[in-house]
């Protein structure tokens, strides 16, 4: 079965502070993976997007890496911000088509101040 | 460039009757696709429509419904609601249908329903 699972589910980090957060996959066959944040009432903003032959794309503080091979990637912040505190998603497409998108539960992060 | 609208932003409802959500698309974009987000299940795909045509069905009964008018407007109705239909239910935009490898989905702030 096609899953994405996330961890931790969530997380508290101080301002200033790195963090990693985890996505492990099982959906076959890959397309590409891709990282969203979402803002308490609002809508998934795209972060990042990865393909097969990717491993690491940055956006700002965000960096996201993806491993093939064991099915997984990680999305690291630093130098945390408030305006961090969000939820993350991972979402793998299978194919094309958006109802071949497998969404993760999300981790919700918390950046203290 | 203004971004995915969804009205109204909240709703509650009983049990048995049913519900219309809009959504405008951004500028240009042709693709609108319904999301289903609960806390336990995530985003779950509802359907999408691509110049005024149902693309994609997802795993939903019959109940959900939505169409696309020619401005790309797009409308999703649930009838007979059940408790379980309460969440938020998130539209994206697209420029293209999802038949492109990498299309990007624009999404809007959600309608959060209650069902009572």
């Amino acid at each position: 079965k096609n899953q994405v699972e996330q961890s931790p589910q969530s997380l508290i980090i101080l301002e200033g502070k790195n963090c990693t957060l985890q996505c492990n996959y099982t959906v076959s066959p890959f397309s590409n993976l891709r990282w969203y944040k979402q803002d308490t009432g609002r809508g998934p903003v795209s972060l990042t997007i990865m393909t097969f032959s990717e491993n690491t794309k940055s956006n700002g503080r965000y960096t996201a890496t993806l491993d093939a091979d064991t099915k997984q990637s990680s999305l690291h912040i630093t130098a945390s911000q408030l305006s961090d505190s969000a939820s993350y998603i991972c979402v793998v497409s299978g194919d094309t088509g958006f109802q071949k998108l497998v969404f993760g539960t999300g981790t919700r992060l918390l950046v203290s101040p | 460039k203004a971004g995915v609208t969804q009205t109204p932003r909240y709703l509650i409802k009983t049990r048995g009757q049913q519900v219309t959500l809009s959504c405008s698309p951004i500028s240009g974009h042709r693709s609108v696709s319904w999301y289903q987000q609960t806390p336990g299940q995530g985003l779950q795909f509802l359907f999408e429509y691509f110049s005024e045509t149902q693309r994609n069905k997802g795993n939903f009964p019959g109940r959900f419904s939505g169409r696309q008018f020619s401005n790309s407007r797009s409308e999703m109705n649930v009838s007979t609601l059940e408790l379980g239909d309460s969440a938020l239910y998130l539209c994206a935009s697209s420029l293209w249908s999802s038949g492109r490898v990498g299309e990007t989905q624009y999404f809007g702030p959600g309608t959060r329903l209650l069902v009572l």
